[in-house]
């Protein structure tokens, strides 16, 4: 069971444009939220995250929206560099009260600028 | 400031052999992950170490597969037996975890070939 899905597996943006991934969860119970970014033969580096108490979270070209009521969290890039083209990974995690710290990833979306 | 290192960074084994795959976190940080990526798909949750707690097994695949982190540094992941369905790239992952602050912090991963 995908708890977190990446229904894009590609997108392709004109370089300045506007990239918009998009990610979809399943489990009520995450409420912190991250994206990560891959490059080839590389770890994930983190990029951005939110908290389920806010929906938008903004840092310099890139903001995530999160929509608690559809399970929905979008990242926005813009505008849109050459060097953004890498994989790019969604994932959830729930309350830390829990006490399970994991992270349950995204299958990732391979974006790639169009220079 | 160093980031986390894994080693080896490529591993080719004939099957049936057991493997040691080793992972140095951030110095400092409490919390140590292991995830594996298989080929298209998603980062899959193995084993999670926090401070001096019990470790979450929950994502280990099989019993063929273990961990131990010691002096809470230095992680060891040994897959013994190795099948051709463990070949994928191993990411072993940091974090500080306080407060709300969830980021991990990924290693460039091990590339495990069975053949």
């Amino acid at each position: 069971d995908q708890q977190v899905k990446q229904n894009s597996p590609s997108l392709s943006v004109q370089e300045g444009r506007i990239s918009i991934l998009n990610c979809d969860y399943t489990n009520s119970m995450f409420d912190y939220f991250l994206w990560y970014k891959k490059y080839p033969a590389e770890g994930p580096t983190f990029l951005i995250s939110i908290s389920s108490i806010k929906d938008k979270n903004e840092d310099g070209r890139f903001t995530v929206f999160l929509n608690k009521s559809a399970k929905h969290l979008s990242l926005h890039i813009v505008p849109s560099q050459p060097g953004d083209s890498a994989v790019y990974f969604c994932a959830a995690s729930p309350p830390r009260r829990f006490g399970n710290e994991k992270l349950t990833f995204g299958t990732g979306t391979r974006l790639t600028i169009i220079p | 400031g160093a980031g986390v290192s894994q080693s080896p960074s490529n591993k080719v084994t004939e099957k049936g052999k057991d493997v040691e795959l080793r992972c140095d976190p951030i110095s400092g940080h409490t919390a140590l992950y292991w995830y594996r990526q298989s080929l298209g798909q998603g980062l899959e949750f193995l084993i999670y170490f926090q401070g001096n707690s019990a470790p979450d097994k929950s994502g280990l695949p099989s019993d063929r597969f273990s961990a131990e982190r010691t002096g809470g540094s230095v992680s060891t992941l040994t897959i013994q037996r190795t099948q051709q369905e463990d070949s994928a790239v191993y990411l072993c992952a940091s974090s500080l975890v306080q407060g709300h602050i969830y980021e991990q912090y990924f290693g460039p991963g091990t590339r495990l070939t069975v053949t």
